[in-house]
């Protein structure tokens, strides 16, 4: 199995402020990383697809990027709405594999 | 736009089976566009892929879970179901039924409320 880990594992952070999370697999997954926000008793969220690909409807203050074993999640202005968890998964091979996620919270 | 139900019991007791069914609306399990998947995440932790199925009904299994878990589908009912065998405690956690994309990288762009399956005498 392709194992996938992130960093911080929590940060805390202001309204307005630059986030940056990093995800790092086992292997190379050439792009195929995507990222998701949860929040507290929802279902997981799509962000970023293929590293950079952002999803339909998400704020463009998300991007990703990376490839190969390397790749980041930044959210340019953090907003009230974006203090959640957030995953990187790998969809290179299965079984697919999350990290083991980053709480952004409040400072 | 897909969207995905699950249900089933909510408590299973040990050394049983836990059954769950996803229902598809919005769009036709036949479309060839998706693999169907269950995902589980117990309380306070990560995200565990259990498999997926295809509408032929070609499976991919978590090698974790390979020898309990089997996973259908009834394209007549635009469902497809989950069945894990000799439950314990450590198989508590919420289910999700969730799409993924075959032209999009595999990313789960569709994703069901999830279900809180608990394993208890």
């Amino acid at each position: 199995d392709i194992q996938m880990t992130q960093s911080p594992s929590s940060l805390s952070a202001s309204v307005g402020d630059r986030v940056t999370i990093t995800c790092r697999a086992s292997q190379s997954i050439t792009n195929y990383l995507n990222w998701y926000q949860q929040k507290p008793g929802k279902a997981p969220k799509l962000l970023i697809y293929t590293a950079s690909s952002l999803q339909s409807g998400v704020p463009s203050r998300f991007s990703g990027s990376g490839s190969g074993t390397d790749f980041t999640l930044t959210i340019s202005s953090l907003q009230p709405e974006d203090f959640a968890t957030y995953y990187c998964q790998q969809s290179y091979s299965t079984p697919f594999t999350f990290g083991p996620g980053t709480k952004v919270d409040i400072k | 736009q897909v969207q995905l139900q699950e249900s089933g019991p909510g408590l299973v007791k040990p050394s049983q089976t836990l059954s769950l069914t996803c229902t598809v609306s919005g769009g036709s399990i036949s479309s060839g566009s998706y693999y169907w998947s269950w995902i589980r995440q117990p309380a306070g932790k990560g995200l565990e892929w259990i498999g997926r199925i295809y509408t032929s009904g070609s499976t991919m299994y978590n090698p974790s879970l390979k020898s309990r878990v089997s996973i259908s589908v009834d394209t007549s009912k635009n469902q497809f179901s989950l069945k894990l065998s000799s439950v314990t405690a450590a198989d508590t956690a919420v289910y999700y039924c969730a799409t993924e994309d075959i032209y999009g990288g595999g990313r789960s762009d569709y994703w069901g409320q999830g279900t809180q399956v608990t394993v208890s005498s």
